[in-house]
């Protein structure tokens, strides 16, 4: 059974520095990785996607990713109080087949003024 | 609206009665998959469903939880005679295709409350 970790947080930092969001994963053929924003209350929306070493950016967000280490990081520049959410990593449970997601317990991001 | 519509948002149910919970996926979208989040916990993988298959079904209580996805109309995530422990939120998410690099857009949720 694949396994994904968060650090439960909270992640406190204030506005306008970087947050850093951590996951690390147990399966070493997986592919793919999401990551997933959350407000309390509300669904899952996917903020980024990537599947190769290294980094991809998307405005403020950039998604790391090093598949030697089992990890992928969030980092988050100029954080917003906006940005005050729990963040979801997952990766898929099968590599090559159907996307079920296995989902980590997410990461409380608290940004403060 | 073309995203994944979900409904109801919110369902009161009592102890022994039954919930519907109905999915529609994003427009030519045909993998549906549930999930189920409990107070304070992570999202859970319950059900995938192709139209008119169940290909996965693992992370489905065995008693009293069914799902199906018709030629046509939404998915449908069944639960008979409910217990308090059923409480949570289910979301039900859609994607093109089915390969383990597709993102999956997730619905509003359905929060269940049994008395």
């Amino acid at each position: 059974q694949k396994e994904v970790e968060q650090n439960s947080g909270p992640l406190s930092v204030p506005e306008g520095a970087i947050a850093s969001l951590n996951c690390t994963y147990s399966d070493r053929g997986s592919q793919s990785f999401f990551w997933y924003r959350q407000y309390s209350g509300k669904s899952p929306e996917l903020i980024m996607s990537i599947y190769s070493n290294g980094d991809k950016e998307d405005g403020r967000f950039t998604a790391q990713l090093n598949k030697a280490s089992q990890y992928v990081s969030l980092l988050i520049r100029d954080s917003q109080p906006s940005d005050s959410a729990t963040y979801l990593c997952a990766v898929p449970a099968f590599s090559g087949g159907y996307n079920k997601l296995i989902f980590g317990a997410g990461t409380r991001l608290a940004v403060h003024p | 609206n073309a995203g994944v519509m979900q409904n109801p948002r919110h369902l009161v149910r009592r102890r022994g009665q039954e919930a519907r919970l109905r999915c529609s996926p994003m427009k030519g979208h045909s993998h549906v998959y549930w999930y189920r989040q409990l107070p304070e916990e992570g999202l859970k993988f319950m059900v995938y469903l192709q139209k008119e298959n169940i290909i996965d079904e693992s992370g489905m209580p065995k008693e009293r939880f069914s799902a199906e996805f018709p030629k046509e109309g939404p998915s449908i995530l069944r639960i008979q005679q409910v217990v308090r422990g059923d409480s949570a939120a289910y979301f039900c998410a859609s994607s093109p295709r089915a390969g383990d690099n597709q993102p999956q857009h997730f619905g509003d949720g359905t929060r269940l409350s049994i008395l």
